[in-house]
């Protein structure tokens, strides 16, 4: 059975901080790791990682893919108010589970 | 605006009641997907339509019957519900086939068993 584990659950800091997120994953025949922000309802996409060590990056957030480790972090500086959501890390894989998801880092900027 | 749309975005039904939900993406998407978030748990997978194919059913009950009559339209036909299938539903699509590429999701229905 795929599995994909995030931590923090939960992560509080101070707006102008910089965060990292974990993701770490077991999959059959891996072929993707997707990152989600989800603000009220729908997760929004981020990033898609398919190859190691290739930085994906997107203003102030950015995305990286270890898969000898299995594992990817999603970096966030200068945080501000309207980075505080849910994001979710999810692992395309070959076998049946299809897209499996992590159960979220739910991040708190503070003012 | 994702380009994915569903309908209604808010639904409150009874255990008797038969309703559907509706899902339309106007990206030209081969693969739609049906999603079920509720408050404890991750996104949960349970329908994929692979070029109007199913081709997903990850352990559904029968209460639940999608239909695809086309790439771009997608429903999820809903009969005597329980309470615990009260959920946010999501649609996603994406391009290229099943599990491709980025999925695009909906807004979600918010739907309320009683």
């Amino acid at each position: 059975e795929d599995k994909v584990v995030q931590s923090p659950l939960s992560l509080v800091v101070h707006e102008g901080d910089t965060v990292t997120l974990n993701c770490s994953y077991e999959v059959t025949n891996f072929r993707s790791l997707l990152w989600y922000k989800q603000e009220k309802k729908a997760p929004t996409f981020l990033f898609m990682l398919t190859s190691s060590g290739i930085e994906k990056k997107s203003g102030r957030l950015s995305s990286i893919l270890d898969k000898k480790e299995l594992f990817s972090i999603l970096n966030i500086t200068a945080t501000q108010t309207g980075d505080s959501a849910i994001y979710l890390c999810a692992v395309e894989g070959g076998g049946a589970d299809g897209l499996t998801f992590g159960k979220g880092t739910h991040l708190i900027i503070q003012p | 605006e994702t380009g994915v749309t569903q309908t209604p975005r808010h639904l409150v039904m009874g255990m008797t009641n038969k309703k559907s939900l509706k899902c339309e993406q106007h990206l030209g998407h081969n693969a739609m997907y049906w999603y079920k978030q509720s408050a404890k748990k991750p996104l949960e997978l349970m329908f994929v339509y692979n070029f109007k194919e199913q081709t997903e059913n990850n352990s559904v009950p029968s209460r639940f019957s999608p239909e695809c009559p086309n790439s771009s339209h997608l429903f999820l036909h809903l009969h005597t519900l329980q309470p615990e299938d009260s959920a946010l539903y999501l649609c996603a699509s994406s391009q290229g086939g099943q599990f491709s590429y980025e999925q695009y999701f909906g807004p979600g229905t918010r739907l309320t068993v009683t």
